[in-house]
């Protein structure tokens, strides 16, 4: 089944320093979503990407969707206390899997003051 | 919107016992998705639904686990019987199909099952 990769598991940066969580997957895309979970909450949806190629920007985070729709990147530049937390991407196949996510394994991120 | 719902939030429970969760999906919401959160396992499926009938439930651990839908508000994922290996967070999610694409998965706030 689809399976989607998720690097680096844990990243430890002082505040301020830039942040880069990488994401694969073992077949093609139709979408990826990006959530992030605070310590003791719950996944909250951050952003979709769709297109091949895509870029997105939220503030100081920047989502993009690879060209061939199998891997995606998250850049968080100049971290803040606030960014603490854990950073999924959700792969979404299409097709007859509509609607199912398969999320990758997240990546930790810790940011000393 | 109050958001998903679950209950309850924490749940202490003696292995062989039956554990109930229960979610309500956000109003208007078509796709209901149960989740199981570990450290070892991350993330994973259990078993979703979309217009209150079950689409893929290949990510249900075993017999011991049953998810019902009777309405578009109201779920619930059964553990008969509980076994300590089951302690985990799990939590139910709700979206909305519009156009062709999948849209974002709202969470609960999750279920912090512990099973001694």
């Amino acid at each position: 089944g689809q399976q989607v990769m998720q690097i680096p598991q844990y990243q430890h940066v002082q505040e301020g320093e830039d942040f880069t969580t990488y994401c694969n997957s073992s077949t093609t895309l139709s979408n990826i979503q990006w959530y992030k979970q605070r310590p003791g909450g719950h996944p909250v949806f951050l952003i979709q990407l769709v297109k091949s190629g895509e870029v997105k920007k939220q503030k100081r985070l920047t989502f993009q969707f690879g060209e061939a729709k199998k891997n995606s990147s998250l850049h968080i530049t100049a971290t803040q206390t606030t960014d603490v937390g854990t950073y999924f991407c959700a792969g979404h196949a299409g097709g007859t899997s509509y609607g199912k996510l398969t999320f990758g394994q997240g990546t930790i991120l810790t940011v000393h003051p | 919107d109050a958001g998903v719902i679950q209950s309850p939030r924490h749940e202490v429970t003696e292995m062989g016992q039956e554990v109930t969760l229960r979610c309500k999906p956000i109003s208007g919401h078509d796709y209901l998705f149960w989740y199981r959160q570990t450290m070892m396992r991350g993330l994973e499926l259990l078993i979703y639904f979309n217009n209150n009938v079950p689409i893929d439930d290949s990510g249900m651990p075993e017999d011991r686990f049953s998810a019902k839908m009777p309405n578009a508000s109201f779920s619930t994922l059964k553990i008969q019987p509980s076994e300590p290996r089951d302690s985990a967070v799990y939590f139910c999610a709700s979206s909305f199909r519009l156009s062709g694409r999948a849209h974002e998965q709202f969470f609960g706030p999750g279920t912090r099952l512990t099973v001694l």
